[in-house]
């Protein structure tokens, strides 16, 4: 059976603090995959990253950085100088071949304070 | 830019009242997926096209039916809404690759948000 954990469900945080957001996976599967979605209040979900299992590397991009851990199964994501901006709430998701569908974590709402 | 388009965003109808969503793309993706998602809850896969060939999730009640009548677009018909059905519906879509559709990934739609009255 496939899990994701995201402990946090609410955290808020002053405007050019860095924050991360924990994210935790359970799997049997050799192979698969982890994502990261925003959903901002307007609702659409955005996509922002997608890793692969054989792919260990951490990822940055802008303000954004991915730390991968395989040994602690977990795939942590940190904003970097927040910014009002980024208030929305951050879903962790996975999926493995076979399945149609993606496993998402509970989410965790993120508020930038000005 | 390609995108996915749902409308409409907000959409109002009585209990028991039938009520079509719809979405489309622009991506050309071959996979087009309905979510449901309910208020401080993840989203909630409701089934999927892969084309033409449709895949319901095993706990998706009969309320809910889909069709797609071409790649671009896919409609989410609810027949006989109850209050439980009030919830935002994301339709997402995917290019199934050689790893199979599920591990694609799911470009989502900006949503319709429904109100059972």
């Amino acid at each position: 059976a496939q899990k994701v954990t995201q402990a946090q469900t609410e955290i808020s945080v002053v405007e050019k603090e860095d924050v991360t957001l924990d994210c935790v996976y359970e799997t049997r599967d050799t192979t698969y995959y982890l994502f990261w979605y925003k959903q901002p209040p307007s609702g659409e979900l955005v996509f922002l990253i997608r890793r692969n299992s054989f792919d260990e590397q951490n990822e940055i991009s802008g303000r954004y950085s991915w730390n991968f851990q395989k040994s602690t199964s977990s795939f942590n994501f940190t904003i970097t100088a927040s910014q009002v901006v980024d208030s929305a709430v951050y879903f962790c998701a996975l999926s493995v071949i076979g399945a149609n569908n993606l496993f998402f974590g509970t989410g965790t709402r993120l508020t930038v304070i000005p | 830019d390609a995108m996915v388009i749902q409308n409409p965003r907000y959409q109002v109808t009585q209990f028991g009242k039938p009520v079509t969503l719809s979405c489309s793309q622009t991506l050309n993706h071959n996979v087009m997926y309905w979510y449901q998602q309910k208020s401080s809850q993840a989203p909630k896969l409701l089934f999927h096209y892969y084309d033409k060939d449709f895949n319901n999730e095993a706990d998706t009640p009969d309320n809910f039916q889909s069709r797609r009548p071409n790649t671009s677009f896919c409609f989410l018909d609810i027949r006989s809404p109850g209050l439980g059905d009030a919830a935002m519906y994301l339709c997402a879509t995917s290019r199934a690759g050689t790893s199979g559709r599920g591990t694609d990934t799911q470009y989502f739609g900006p949503g319709t948000r429904l109100t059972v009255l």
